[in-house]
């Protein structure tokens, strides 16, 4: 069955602690890895996609990597507004548009 | 422009009353979806259309009908609704169903029954 795991649950830092948010998968046949940002009440934003392994994308303070049984998400000296819940999510049919989704890491950076 | 509108933002109905969503956009996508997503939990999949045609079901309750009038719009109709039904209703869009294919959110609507 395909499942994709999400690891921590929540995850605490001080502005400018550097960590990593992790997303392994066990799917049938990836065809792309989706990472969404998500505030409270408000709809996912797309941040990043992968397809094969050893990619990686960057925007601002966060870089997402992608091997054959997981993605990093690092997030490199957080700020306040970027607590929120990062979403992982993948699809694994070519033919159809269903993605399955992590359960979320829900981030709080204090200043 | 990467931007899927949805109206209302919050709508509250009783079990016997008949209200709709909907969901709009404008960057030529041919792919729309309709997701359910309780508090704490991640979005689910309800319905997808390609090209305006229903393509996935995801075996949900016929009390949610959905509807796709044009390649721009998404329409959910709801009927008979129960209190756990109440949730965040979001609308996505990407430009096919197939692979490589980035679906966009909406801010979604906030859904009380009563």
């Amino acid at each position: 069955e395909d499942q994709v795991t999400q690891s921590p649950e929540a995850l605490r830092l001080q502005e400018g602690e550097s960590s990593s948010l992790n997303c392994s998968y066990t799917v049938s046949g990836l065809r792309g890895l989706f990472w969404y940002r998500q505030d409270p009440g408000k709809g996912p934003e797309f941040l990043f996609t992968l397809y094969s392994a050893g990619e990686e994308k960057e925007k601002e303070r966060l870089k997402a990597t992608l091997t054959k049984k997981e993605s990093f998400l690092h997030i490199t000296a957080p700020k306040p507004e970027d607590s929120a819940t990062y979403l992982c999510a993948v699809r694994v049919s070519s033919n159809t548009g269903k993605l399955i989704f992590g359960q979320g890491t829900t981030l709080q950076v204090k200043p | 422009d990467t931007e899927v509108t949805q109206t209302p933002k919050h709508l509250v109905m009783g079990m016997t009353n008949k209200k709709s969503l909907k969901c709009e956009q404008h960057m030529g996508h041919r792919a729309m979806y309709w997701y359910k997503q309780k508090a704490k939990k991640p979005p689910e999949l309800m319905f997808v259309y390609s090209y305006e045609k229903l393509s996935i079901n995801e075996s949900v309750p016929s009390r949610f009908s959905p509807e796709c009038p044009n390649s721009s719009l998404l329409n959910l109709h709801l009927h008979a609704l129960q209190p756990e039904d109440s949730a965040l209703y979001l609308c996505a869009s990407s430009q096919a169903e197939g692979s490589k294919q980035t679906q966009y959110f909406g801010p979604g609507t906030r859904l009380l029954v009563l």
